[in-house]
């Protein structure tokens, strides 16, 4: 069964630092999506991941897969206030056709002035 | 270009009733799956339809079923309400397997 972490679950982090989110996966998988939310509001597709090295950038977000480790990254740079939300990172199996997703638990981002 | 539109928004049901949910993709798109969103589990995948057919199923009791019609739309039924089925549902459609899921707002179901 795969399953999907996140670390950390929770971050809270000054305006103009950088920081990065880690998503880890227990299977084999070259698809891996990124998506935010915020309070009370759906999913937000940010970034599709779909091969080993693959690296996205959008504004101050940057996000890259690494299929061997079964790991991902989302970096903040310069983060400000708007970037506050809860970020997901949702892998497909690679063992089941079709667009099934396992998500992470979330990281809960908190930018403060 | 019209997004993914899921009705009703809200809805307040009592244990042992049963619920239809409906979902309309965005244009164009086959492929539409649902998710189940709590605080306790988080988002926890309940099936997918494509052209009709269910492509894939999670692990959630019988009482969870679903369907997909010519167009493309998804209806997802609950019956036998339990307190635990409180959640957001989210239906999400896709063009192919590749590309992202476009979320709808989702259904907030509260159950009393």
């Amino acid at each position: 069964e795969l399953k999907v972490e996140q670390n950390p679950l929770f971050l809270s982090m000054q305006e103009g630092k950088n920081y990065t989110i880690y998503c880890n996966y227990s299977t084999t998988s070259d698809r891996l999506y990124w998506y935010r939310q915020d309070p009370g509001k759906s999913l937000e597709s940010l970034f599709v991941l779909l091969s080993n090295g693959a690296v996205k950038q959008e504004g101050r977000l940057m996000a890259s897969l690494d299929t061997k480790a079964r790991l991902s990254t989302l970096h903040i740079t310069a983060a400000v206030h708007d970037l506050s939300a809860t970020y997901f990172c949702a892998v497909a199996d690679l063992e089941t056709s079709g667009s099934r997703l396992t998500f992470g638990e979330g990281t809960q981002l908190t930018v403060n002035p | 270009k019209a997004g993914v539109t899921q009705t009703p928004r809200y809805l307040i049901k009592t244990r042992g009733q049963q619920v239809t949910l409906s979902c309309s993709p965005i244009s164009g798109h086959r492929s539409v799956s649902w998710y189940q969103q709590t605080p306790g589990q988080g988002l926890q995948f309940l099936f997918e339809y494509f052209s009709e057919t269910q492509r894939n199923k999670g692990n959630f009791p019988g009482r969870f079923s679903g369907r997909q019609f010519s167009n493309s739309r998804s209806e997802m039924n609950v019956s036998t309400l339990e307190l635990g089925d409180s959640a957001l549902y989210l239906c999400a459609s896709s063009l192919d397997v590749n590309q992202p899921q476009h979320f709808g707002d989702g259904t907030r179901l509260s159950i009393l």
